[in-house]
């Protein structure tokens, strides 16, 4: 069965403890991106990668990281995490950049 | 650079009545169309896109929207909706050449269908 999957999909920190929200699929596709979503703000692309180890900004990255080793994982990465980022991210992947995009279901991260 | 406005927060409509949802994007390149529907407590799945040729795209559950290069515009319409169309609405832009791999989101628009 075709699948994004996150891990955790809740998770409820504190200020400045490093954290890891994983993102995994198996449906072989070259693009993933990540977004993250706040009341009224809609989808926010965080960081895209259009391929293993090819990564770019999206339009609010500060305060995160990616890495893409290979294909299926596409890691984000909250060094110091701080309480304006607490809100709901989706992972999603697509064959090409140019086509439909599939979500996970979503990690809603809260930091106090 | 690329950005998506959804012209109307909300929407109430009556079941069986007709409905559009406006978008309005502005794009220094072409740009691939798509509107995307989020069920509450769900992820976003694909309604209809746009890539090239018929600017009427029909999509899944009687949706179907118009590209209108001109007016820069990608409405969405049904001609008559169900208790179930009750969901959140984003219209997205996905760039190429120098804009390639940069997703923009709506904010969304949300339809609320009343009995």
């Amino acid at each position: 069965e075709a699948q994004v999957t996150q891990n955790p999909r809740y998770l409820i920190t504190v200020t400045g403890k490093k954290l890891t929200v994983t993102c995994s699929q198996n449906m072989n596709h070259e693009y993933m991106s990540w977004y993250r979503q706040d009341p009224g703000l809609g989808l926010r692309q965080i960081y895209y990668s259009m391929n293993v180890e090819v990564t770019d900004k999206g339009d609010v990255p500060e305060g995160y990281k990616v890495s893409r080793k290979e294909k299926r994982n596409f890691p984000l990465i909250l060094e110091s995490p701080s309480p304006n980022q607490t809100s709901l991210y989706f992972c999603a992947t697509a064959p090409t950049f140019s086509d439909t995009q599939y979500f996970g279901p979503g990690t809603r991260l809260t930091v106090l | 650079a690329q950005s998506v406005t959804q012209l109307d927060s909300q929407v109430p409509v009556f079941e069986e009545a007709p409905v559009e949802l406006r978008c309005n994007y502005s794009s220094s390149v072409s740009v691939y169309l798509f509107w995307y529907v989020q069920y509450p407590n769900q992820g976003l799945q694909l309604l209809l896109k746009y890539l090239s040729g018929s600017t009427l795209v029909k999509g899944i559950n009687g949706f179907e929207a118009e590209f209108n290069k001109s007016q820069t515009s990608f409405h969405l319409r049904k001609p008559s909706v169900h208790i179930s169309d009750t969901a959140e609405y984003f219209c997205a832009v996905s760039g190429f050449n120098t804009n390639a791999g940069k997703s923009t989101f709506g904010d969304g628009t949300t339809l609320t269908v009343k009995p």
